[in-house]
């Protein structure tokens, strides 16, 4: 069975710094391109960014409303992907997904459940 | 940035009925194009991609088509686990984008 499970979220302040991560199992995770996704309370889906995987060299996109401030990586040997988030405001409190895609032209085909991150003073 | 505009954002139907909701691009995005259930408090959830590929394990009640910049998903018959949002994707090109979202709800 594909799991994605998130953890780290919480409440930070403006400003401030979280790292969130996302464990994968029941499938090629290595294999696969990673990607964060947030959803603001009682708002729609908004994309974060992407980590492409090893023989696309890890390479990155991301969303330009976290781009300089955001930063995603992964660690194929815990089948683990992380968000570094920096620079917080509270326009980025909300539910972090993590989601797998299979490729560059591919739906997020596994989510896990998502973690919440409230940026507050 | 690729704008993807779903319509109506919300809906009231009865158990049964026919429903279509709508998803246009800003631009062309071939079939690259992915629509997700998701409920209160849950994780969303693929239910077509590729415009009208039927993720295994989906009921055939839910169809997808279209390309270029209009699409639909149709639920034939609306059944009681139906009720939630539905958000159309694209994953033709970045920023990957996605619709407003539309809640069915019950009439």
């Amino acid at each position: 069975e594909v799991q994605l499970v998130e953890s780290g979220g919480g409440l930070v302040q403006p400003g401030g710094s979280l790292r969130l991560s996302c464990a994968a199992s029941g499938f090629s995770f290595s294999d696969h391109y990673m990607d964060w996704v947030r959803q603001a309370p009682g708002k729609g889906l908004e994309w974060v960014g992407r980590i492409r995987k090893k023989t696309n060299s890890y390479s990155t996109e991301y969303a330009a409303s976290v781009k300089g401030r955001f930063t995603i990586s992964r660690d194929d040997s815990k089948n683990s992907l992380y968000l570094q988030m920096n620079s917080l405001k509270t326009e980025d409190t909300a539910v972090y997904y993590c989601a797998s895609a299979s490729g560059s032209y591919s739906h997020f085909d596994h989510w896990g459940q998502g973690t919440l991150v409230t940026v507050s003073s | 940035d690729i704008q993807m505009t779903q319509s109506p954002s919300s809906l009231s139907a009865s158990v049964g009925d026919r429903v279509t909701i709508t998803c246009r691009a800003s631009q062309s995005i071939s079939s690259r194009l992915a629509w997700y259930q998701q409920k209160a408090g849950k994780a969303p959830k693929v239910m077509i991609y590729k415009a009208s590929t039927l993720e295994s394990g989906v009921p055939s009640r839910f169809s997808g088509s279209g390309s270029g910049t209009e699409f639909t998903l149709t639920i034939s018959s609306l059944q009681p686990d139906d009720f939630a949002t539905y958000y159309c994707q694209q994953y033709n090109d970045y920023p990957l984008t996605f619709g407003g979202g539309t809640k069915v709800g019950i009439k």
